[in-house]
């Protein structure tokens, strides 16, 4: 099955500075990847995501690039700022039949963003 | 607020007892997602039900069972609980249309600790 590493676990930057997560996935299938941020006490939320037939999507401070023929892709949060403090989990999927969407997330990276 | 639905939000029980974890999804939304989440191994899938039936399924044990019922609420089943269960349980939903994934909807999850 997919397995999806994600790094760093954790990171700690000042605000205003650019933040950066990677992730790495094994089956080559795959061609969908969410990001999702947790904040404490929550449910993870959808931030942004990316299907394989695109290398980079934006949106507003947030962009997430897709390396296929590496088999990672990457969150990129610049501008932080406090609010942008909260785990952030990657995850792959492949497209299949059945409306079987199984998700597989990676282990999640801590972001703290220090005023 | 996601639109879905946890009950309970904490509980508490011993070793070797059942409980029952009820979601209630997004109104509209066929599938249901069950993923358990623990400290050192992040958000695991566990199994998804779409529209009453089975369609996928992860890292969910023999003595965890789950089901969707015809108004599409689901229940998360876990029995003869070890100190091991003791995480917090998250509910999602979504449309589930189509071969693509799309945005899953995440409640506020169960916390279940066992003593």
């Amino acid at each position: 099955g997919e397995n999806v590493e994600q790094h760093p676990s954790t990171l700690s930057v000042q605000e205003g500075d650019s933040a950066v997560i990677k992730c790495t996935y094994s089956d080559s299938a795959s061609n969908y990847f969410p990001w999702y941020k947790q904040e404490l006490g929550k449910g993870p939320q959808l931030i942004i995501d990316i299907r394989s037939n695109v290398g980079e999507k934006k949106d507003q401070r947030i962009a997430v690039t897709l390396n296929k023929t590496a088999k990672h892709f990457s969150l990129h949060i610049t501008e932080t700022q406090p609010e942008d403090s909260a785990v952030y989990f990657c995850a792959a999927s492949r497209e299949s039949g059945g409306s079987n969407y199984k998700l597989t997330f990676g282990k999640g990276t801590l972001l703290t963003v220090n005023p | 607020d996601s639109g879905v639905t946890q009950t309970p939000k904490h509980l508490i029980t011993a070793t070797g007892q059942r409980v029952t974890l009820r979601c209630s999804p997004r109104s509209g939304d066929l599938s249901v997602y069950w993923y358990q989440q623990s400290l050192d191994q992040g958000l695991q899938f566990l199994i998804q039900y779409y529209n009453g039936e089975e369609r996928a399924k992860g890292n969910i044990l023999e003595r965890f069972s789950a089901q969707q019922f015809p108004d599409l609420h689901s229940e998360l089943n876990l029995s003869s609980l070890e100190l091991g269960d003791s995480a917090l349980y998250f509910c999602a939903s979504s449309v589930a249309r189509g071969r693509m994934p799309g945005e899953l909807f995440f409640g506020e999850g169960s916390r279940l600790t066992v003593l």
